[in-house]
């Protein structure tokens, strides 16, 4: 059974538009979530990380929110932009990654047409 | 150096062969990461390694061996694999063992 759940596989934007990709997850011991993204070729690159002690962490045009009692992160990018068309990767953490057991979804295919 | 390499970029073996994966890092990072994906899946953690010790190994068969032979090479022997084992195998690293870690570009493995 998924412990992270990414429901849309894919999205599609247009530039200087907002992309809010979304992530649920089921077990309530992880408490530190992140972002990764991954063009083709490459591996995932972290983007960005919220603790459960947050509920928003914004690092320039990328702002992830957490809902803890509902168990759901999204990820916001303002404005889109045609570079921002990558695979986007929730992952969650439980004892604040200590173990290094990054629980993965499965992946939203970004699309921002220019 | 900011980054995580991997060689080959593409393998194909046959179930009798043994091969081997190579990940390197130098970046001073104590914490290097095996990871399996295959297709339209996530990431699946299969080994960690902490200071060149084994410090999690995911209930991954015996027919992949782990090797760390120092703090910048991280090694995935292979020896007869099955075809269900072609996957794309990512490599990572971070300082010491945290949920922030980079990733190489994977080695993409098929078995035939």
């Amino acid at each position: 059974d998924q412990q992270v759940k990414q429901n849309s596989p894919s999205l599609s934007v247009q530039e200087g538009r907002i992309s809010i990709l979304n992530c649920d997850y089921t077990n309530s011991m992880f408490d530190y979530f992140l972002w990764y993204k991954k063009y083709p070729a490459e591996g995932p690159t972290f983007l960005i990380s919220i603790s459960s002690i947050k509920d928003k962490n914004e690092d320039g045009r990328f702002t992830v929110f957490l809902n803890k009692s509902a168990k759901h992160l999204s990820l916001h990018i303002v404005p889109s932009q045609p570079g921002d068309s990558a695979v986007y990767f929730c992952a969650a953490s439980a004892i604040g990654g200590s173990q290094g057991n990054l629980i993965f979804g499965k992946g939203t295919k970004l699309s921002v047409k220019p | 150096d900011t980054e995580v390499t991997q060689t080959p970029k593409h393998l194909v073996m046959g179930m009798t062969n043994k091969k081997s994966l190579k990940c390197e890092q130098h970046m001073g990072h104590r914490a290097m990461y095996w990871y399996k994906q295959k297709a339209k899946k996530p990431p699946e953690l299969m080994f960690v390694y902490s200071y060149e010790k084994l410090s999690i190994n995911e209930s991954v068969p015996s027919r992949f061996s782990p090797e760390c032979p120092n703090s910048s090479l991280l090694n995935l022997h292979l020896h007869a694999l099955q075809p269900e084992d072609s996957a794309l195998y990512l490599c990572a690293s971070s300082p010491v063992i945290s949920y922030e870690q980079y990733f190489g570009p994977g080695t993409r493995l098929t078995v035939t």
